[in-house]
């Protein structure tokens, strides 16, 4: 069965410092995997996916993370954090093995706040 | 583009009571998926349809169905609500059925009363 773990419920950082958000998967068939986001009061937004090829995948807003299979790894960065990056994140993996493409499984959440 | 439309955004409902909840998916999308968002359980996958068939269903009981019409929008309703059925419900519609890339409305806030 798939699963996801974020390590970390929240994670604190200043402006301008580095921001990771750490996500581990399980999964029997090779995994597609997502980060979402979630301000506020508002539904998801995705921010960045991988499914083959390039382990390092850019997303929106100056995110990026890296597959690592032998880690069994998915986890977020961005090199210099802002403001308006405090809310939730999201990893998800897709339930690919019982063929279900959308069907997503997501992880405990990580929530992101940034002081100045 | 319009994005996902979810309605209503907010309502409450007293326990036994029934709800309805609608989602109109982007223009062109085919699939629409219905979670779950609770502080305790997080997000949980409740049901998917495409093409007005159902393609996935998630554990939750028999009180939550759902359904989608010939234009790709989607219901979902709730029977003999419990106090526990309280949550956020997001709806999410994909392009295809095979992507895992899924774009969400805003949510149905439901409270249970």
């Amino acid at each position: 069965a798939q699963s996801v773990t974020q390590l970390g419920s929240h994670v604190s950082v200043s402006e301008g410092a580095l921001v990771l958000l750490r996500c581990n998967y399980s999964s029997s068939v090779p995994p597609y995997l997502f980060w979402y986001v979630q301000y506020p009061n508002q539904g998801l937004q995705l921010l960045l996916k991988y499914t083959t090829g390039a382990t390092l995948v850019k997303g929106i807003n100056g995110f990026e993370a890296e597959f690592k299979k032998s880690e069994t790894s998915f986890h977020l960065t961005k090199p210099s954090a802002h403001m308006s990056d405090a809310a939730e994140y999201f990893c998800a993996v897709s339930d690919r093995a019982s063929g279900g493409y959308n069907k997503l499984i997501f992880g405990a959440g990580t929530r992101l706040a940034v002081h100045p | 583009k319009a994005g996902v439309t979810q309605t209503p955004r907010y309502l409450i409902k007293t326990r036994g009571q029934q709800v309805t909840l609608s989602c109109s998916p982007i223009s062109g999308h085919r699939s629409v998926s219905w979670y779950q968002q609770t502080p305790g359980q997080g997000l949980q996958f409740l049901f998917e349809y495409f093409s007005e068939t159902q393609r996935n269903k998630g554990n939750f009981p028999g009180r939550f169905s759902g359904r989608q019409f010939s234009n790709s929008r989607s219901e979902m309703n709730v029977s003999t609500l419990e106090l526990g059925d309280s949550a956020l419900y997001l709806c999410a519609s994909s392009p295809g059925q095979d992507t895992g890339e899924l774009f969400f409305g805003e949510g149905s806030r439901l409270t249970v009363l």
